[in-house]
Parts: structure tokens; sequence; C-alpha cells
């Protein structure tokens, strides 16, 4: 079964700072994608950045980035220029092709992100 | 409209009550789901529905029972709940179970089970 790691419960940056975001996840497939979600205090959880497990290059979001590494099964977010906004729980989220469990996300146990101003 | 909603925001129910959340997409999405989340936990998947069928069930208690009147509506009936049901329960929408397609959630409806 498929699982997603990720290591850091809490993490700390200063605005303006740049903060990466630890994810390792385990599976046996070569087909997936991997998905970085965002949920602020009492708001609603929305994408971050997506990666096709196919494509070799890294994904890019305006200030976000990931460094994704197949063959070691990492995939970290980069914050650059951390605002005061990006303060959130950050889930990492693993999922299979649709023949395979039906496509389910398999999201990590997340890591609290604060900004000091 | 990028949006899903979902009613109602608060809820606190007994162990005794019957009752129902709504959650609503009007993105065209063919698949939908419904998540149960405990504080600074990740979502854990309750059911999907695709085409307005139930394709996942995720070994839920019967206690919960899923609807999906139309393409656009998502209910979860509530009966006969536990304390430790109390959660938030999000709802979230895709274009289709397709592995590529973001899921947009709903703000959650927070649950209180007394």
């Amino acid at each position: 079964a498929q699982t997603v790691t990720q290591s850091q419960p809490e993490m700390s940056v200063q605005e303006a700072e740049t903060v990466t975001l630890s994810c390792t996840y385990d599976t046996s497939e070569s087909d997936y994608y991997l998905f970085w979600y965002k949920q602020p205090p009492s708001r609603q959880m929305i994408l971050v950045i997506r990666q096709e497990a196919y494509k070799q290059q890294n994904a890019t979001e305006n200030r976000f980035s990931v460094n994704f590494q197949k063959a070691a099964k990492s995939f970290s977010l980069k914050i650059s220029d951390s605002q005061l906004g990006d303060a959130a729980m950050y889930f990492c989220a693993y999922r299979s092709p649709i023949y395979n469990q039906g496509g389910k996300l398999i999201f990590g146990q997340g890591t609290e992100l604060s900004v000091k101003p | 409209d990028t949006e899903v909603t979902q009613t109602p925001k608060h809820l606190v129910m007994g162990m005794t009550n019957k009752k129902s959340l709504k959650c609503e997409q009007h993105m065209g999405h063919r698949a939908m789901y419904w998540y149960k989340q405990k504080a600074k936990k990740p979502p854990e998947l309750m059911f999907v529905y695709s085409y307005e069928k139930l394709s996942i069930n995720e070994s839920v208690p019967s206690r919960f029972s899923p609807e999906c009147p139309n393409s656009s509506l998502l209910n979860l009936h509530l009966h006969a709940l536990q304390p430790e049901d109390s959660a938030l329960y999000l709802c979230a929408s895709t274009l289709t179970e397709s592995s590529y397609n973001e899921q947009f959630f709903g703000p959650g409806t927070r649950l209180t089970v007394l």
C-alpha cells in the first residue's frame, strides 16, 4: 500500500525568507500524481501545486516550487519570499492512477507552517 | 464559479438525532467526495460518487448514509452518531475521477455530537 510521510509536524519561517517542507512516499507504481494542499486555519483546503510522476521537470507556481526526486521518492515544497498568508497546514498527497484504488488521494500527516513578521 | 459550498457551517446534534449535511458545486464536476477530518490530522476519505453512483465506500459505519440526488448535489445523512464522530466533514469535487484532476474542497461542516 502507498504511504506518505511528512516528517516535520511544525515549521517556522521568517517573513520574506525561504522554507522547504519535506515529503516522502512509498509506492511500487511508476505512474502516479503528487500534490501539495494548503489548509489555512478555519479556511478551506486549496491546491498549491501538483506534479505528474512521468514528468522530470519540477513544477513551479509563482513562489511555490517542488523538488521531485522520483528515485528517492521525495517530493519537497519550497516556498520563497514567505508571506504572512502562507501560514497554514500543508498536506502532501499521493494519488494512484484511476485503475488502482479508484485514484484515491493519500495524505501525509501534515506540516503546520507559521510565518513570523 | 469555482466553488464547493457546504451547509450548515456548524452542527450540534445529540446521539439520537437525525440530520443531514449538504454539499453543492456548479462546476460540472462528475466526481464528489466526503471526507472526515479530525483536528490537526489529514482528511480521511469516506465516500466517492462518480456520475451519481457510489464508487467507493471506505467501510464507513451505516450511521453515515450518503446520497447523490443529481450531479451538483451531495448529501450525507447522519443518524445515531457517537461523540467520536465529532469532526470537520469536508466535501470535495473533481471533474472526473481521473488522477490528474484537482480536487476542489468545500469549507466543511464542523459537527459536534453530544
